[in-house]
C-alpha cells in the first residue's frame, strides 16, 4: 500500500526533553512538509523540504529541528526550546509536478 | 501567517440539506485547494480549483473561486451525517511550494 505513515500515534513527553516524531513515505514525493495544529485552529507549516538534504523554515519553526537524509523520510525534533509544544502534528507530502499535499494520521503530543 | 480566514467557524445542519462554507485569503494565488479532516485524523484533499477557473464540480461537491474579490465557496449538497468533519481551504502563494491553509469550518450533519 503506498502512503505516508506517522508514528508514534500518541507521544508524551516531559518538560526539557526532545523527542523525535517520525515520518515515512513510499509515494516517491519529492517534497515533504510538517505541520502544527491547535485546537479549533488551522495549520501552521514548521519546516518543509523540496529535495533531500534541504529543508526551508515556515512560519513556525522556533523549537524544531529536522533531516532529509532520505526521500522517503523526514523526521521532525521537538527540543526543550520549544515553549509550548502541546499540539497535533501533520506530516504530509506532495509529488514535484503537482499542487495536492496527501498527509499522515498525525501525532498528539503532550507535555507533561 | 495564516492567509486564509473561512465561515462560518461552525455549521450544524440535517441530512439533506446542503452546507455552504467560504473561504476569503490575501493575496494572487495559482490554486485553491479544499481539505477535509476526520476528528483526530489527518487532511484528506477533496478538490483543487485553479486561478483561471471559476467553477468545479466533483460528486456532491462544488467549489467557486472568485479571485477579484479574493474567495472561495465549497458547498456540499444533499448532506450525509458522514460528512461530518472540519473543512479547510488551502492556497498556494504565487511562486511558492507553501500551502496556506484557512482556519477551518466545522460541519456536523445531524442523521
Amino acid at each position: 500500500d503506498g502512503g505516508i505513515t506517522q508514528s508514534p500515534k500518541y507521544l508524551f513527553r516531559k518538560e526539557g526533553q526532545n523527542v523525535t516524531l517520525s515520518c515515512e513515505q513510499n509515494l516517491n514525493h519529492d517534497a515533504m512538509y510538517w505541520y502544527r495544529q491547535d485546537p479549533g485552529q488551522g495549520l501552521r507549516l514548521i519546516y518543509y523540504s523540496q529535495i533531500v538534504n534541504d529543508f526551508q523554515k515556515g512560519d513556525i519553526a522556533e523549537g524544531y529541528s529536522v533531516s532529509r537524509e532520505k526521500k522517503e523520510s523526514f523526521p521532525l525534533t521537538v527540543t526543550s526550546a520549544q515553549k509550548n509544544p502541546t499540539a497535533f502534528y501533520l506530516c504530509a507530502s506532495r509529488w514535484g509536478g503537482g499542487s495536492e499535499q496527501f498527509f499522515g494520521p498525525g501525532t498528539r503530543l503532550t507535555v507533561l | 501567517s495564516q492567509q486564509g480566514e473561512e465561515d462560518p467557524q461552525a455549521l450544524s445542519i440535517q441530512e439533506g440539506e446542503n452546507a455552504t462554507m467560504n473561504c476569503s485569503y490575501k493575496t494572487s494565488i495559482n490554486n485553491l485547494q479544499w481539505y477535509r479532516q476526520n476528528s483526530g485524523r489527518g487532511l484528506v484533499h477533496l478538490i483543487l480549483i485553479r486561478s483561471n477557473e471559476r467553477e468545479k464540480h466533483s460528486g456532491r461537491l462544488r467549489v467557486t473561486l472568485d479571485t477579484s474579490k479574493k474567495s472561495s465557496s465549497l458547498l456540499i449538497t444533499a448532506s450525509r451525517a458522514a460528512d461530518t468533519a472540519s473543512y479547510f481551504c488551502a492556497t498556494d502563494a504565487y511562486n511558492t511550494d507553501k500551502l496556506i491553509f484557512g482556519t477551518g469550518t466545522r460541519l456536523q450533519v445531524f442523521p
